[in-house]
């Protein structure tokens, strides 16, 4: 089955201790991106990458890492997590060009106490 | 200036009545896509429908059609016969070739559908 898996979907972590959500996509899909979903802030992107060992800042990029060594993996990273990080992580992946659509992971509810 | 604007952060409709989202988008690139995605409250997002800019005809899937009306820069959402399960956040988004195939999201229309 074509998807996008996030892990993990349900994350409560304490200040300052490193996380990283992973996402993986099986559609051989050149482009992948993070996002976040704040309470009427709709989706505001993190990172994007467009291949591998390419990568590029979004919207709300700090404190946030990422990497993409391998074409099907987008990692993200938290090296030191603060409570304004708290919210819905999505990960999604699509094929270049404009008539593309994403296809998007299942989400990730992170908590930072 | 917002790339994406949905004006009504809350709807409500009847079952079995019709409802359209509103969207707008702002671009100087010939060559776009639109999409609307649906976020049920168990939080994933699903692919609704899709226009390309060059499209001559409405894009209809189902129960979804979307309102191109390039002129007007507008997209809208038009769902028939409403239903409970239609009740969900509803987003629309944009994206350009020209701008390194960036995304575009407006911030959401949460739907509730009424019996």
């Amino acid at each position: 089955e074509a998807q996008v898996t996030q892990n993990p979907r349900y994350l409560i972590t304490v200040t300052g201790k490193k996380l990283t959500v992973t996402c993986s996509q099986n559609m051989n899909h050149e482009y992948m991106s993070w996002y976040r979903q704040d309470p009427g802030l709709g989706l505001r992107q993190i990172y994007y990458s467009m291949n591998v060992e390419v990568t590029d800042k979004g919207d709300v990029p700090e404190g946030y890492k990422v990497s993409r060594k391998e074409k099907r993996n987008f990692p993200l990273i938290l090296e030191s997590p603060s409570p304004n990080q708290t919210s819905l992580y999505f990960c999604a992946s699509s094929f270049l060009g404009q008539t593309y659509g994403y296809t998007f992971g299942s989400g990730t509810r992170l908590t930072v106490v | 200036a917002q790339k994406i604007t949905q004006t009504q952060p809350g709807m409500f409709v009847q079952e079995k009545e019709a409802v359209t989202l509103d969207c707008t988008y702002d671009t100087s690139d010939p060559s776009y896509g639109l999409f609307w995605y649906k976020q049920p409250s168990s939080g994933e997002m699903i692919f609704l429908i899709y226009q390309g800019s060059y499209d001559q005809q409405n894009a209809t899937e189902g129960r979804y059609s979307l309102n191109f009306q390039k002129a007007r820069k507008s997209a809208n959402l038009v769902i028939s016969a409403s239903q409970l399960g239609d009740s969900a956040m509803y987003f629309c988004a944009m994206r350009e070739w020209g701008t390194g195939n960036q995304f575009y999201f407006g911030t959401g229309t949460s739907l509730t559908v009424i019996p």
